[in-house]
């Protein structure tokens, strides 16, 4: 069976600071690994995904995550924060098969000024 | 701009009343699921559907809960009896598969309060 682990229930920071959210996977197939946000009063979005290829990949808003095997961990990083940013963030892992995905149980990010 | 859209977006009802949930998927999408989020059990699947029909519901009580796709663009959550402990917010999601792992596109979700 399949599980995400997303240490991190909430995550301060100031606007314009880095940031990365922590999260690792357990599974004992190859997997794909997403990470969605979901906006107040909102449904999730993808955010980005990890498929195949490259190990880093990237979102239209500047945010990366990297995929590490060794490590089983897919942490989300931007190097510079806004205001807008301030969602939750949910990691997700599915199997090769993709039957369906398993959630973390998300990362409240809080930008402040 | 395909989008999943679900109806009501709130429902406010008492216990013991029937609760009917509506998910429209995005159109050529195969496969449904519906989602449950709540503060303290964060995002649950309840079920999932491919091509109509379901594929996984074990995350649903079945006692009182009921998961249909009548025809390929019309997914349905019935909560019957409802109670104070179904109050969540309830997500559908969309995709398409077997082409390859895609994303699961997910409507704005209706949020149930049972009182």
């Amino acid at each position: 069976a399949q599980s995400v682990t997303q240490l991190d229930s909430q995550v301060p920071v100031f606007e314009e600071a880095p940031v990365e959210l922590r999260c690792n996977y357990s599974s004992s197939v190859s997997v794909y690994l997403f990470w969605y946000v979901q906006y107040p009063n909102q449904g999730l979005q993808l955010l980005l995904k990890y498929l195949s290829g490259s190990t880093l990949v990237e979102s239209i808003n500047g945010f990366e995550a990297e995929f590490n095997k060794s490590q089983t961990s897919f942490h989300l990083r931007k190097p510079s924060v806004h205001i807008s940013d301030t969602a939750e963030y949910f990691c997700a892992v599915s199997d090769a098969g993709f039957q369906k995905l398993v959630f973390g149980t998300g990362t409240r990010l809080l930008v402040s000024p | 701009d395909a989008r999943v859209t679900q109806t009501p977006r709130h429902k406010v009802t008492e216990m013991g009343q029937e609760v009917t949930m509506r998910c429209q998927p995005i159109l050529g999408h195969n496969t449904v699921f519906w989602y449950r989020q709540t503060m303290m059990q964060g995002l649950e699947l309840l079920a999932y559907f491919r091509n109509r029909a379901p594929l996984d519901d074990s995350g649903m009580p079945k006692d009182r809960f009921s998961a249909e796709m009548p025809d390929a663009t019309l997914a349905t959550l019935k909560i019957q009896p409802s109670e104070p402990r179904d109050s969540a917010v309830y997500f559908c999601a969309s995709g398409l598969v077997p082409l390859g792992p895609d994303t699961q596109y997910f409507g704005p979700g209706t949020r149930l309060t049972v009182l």
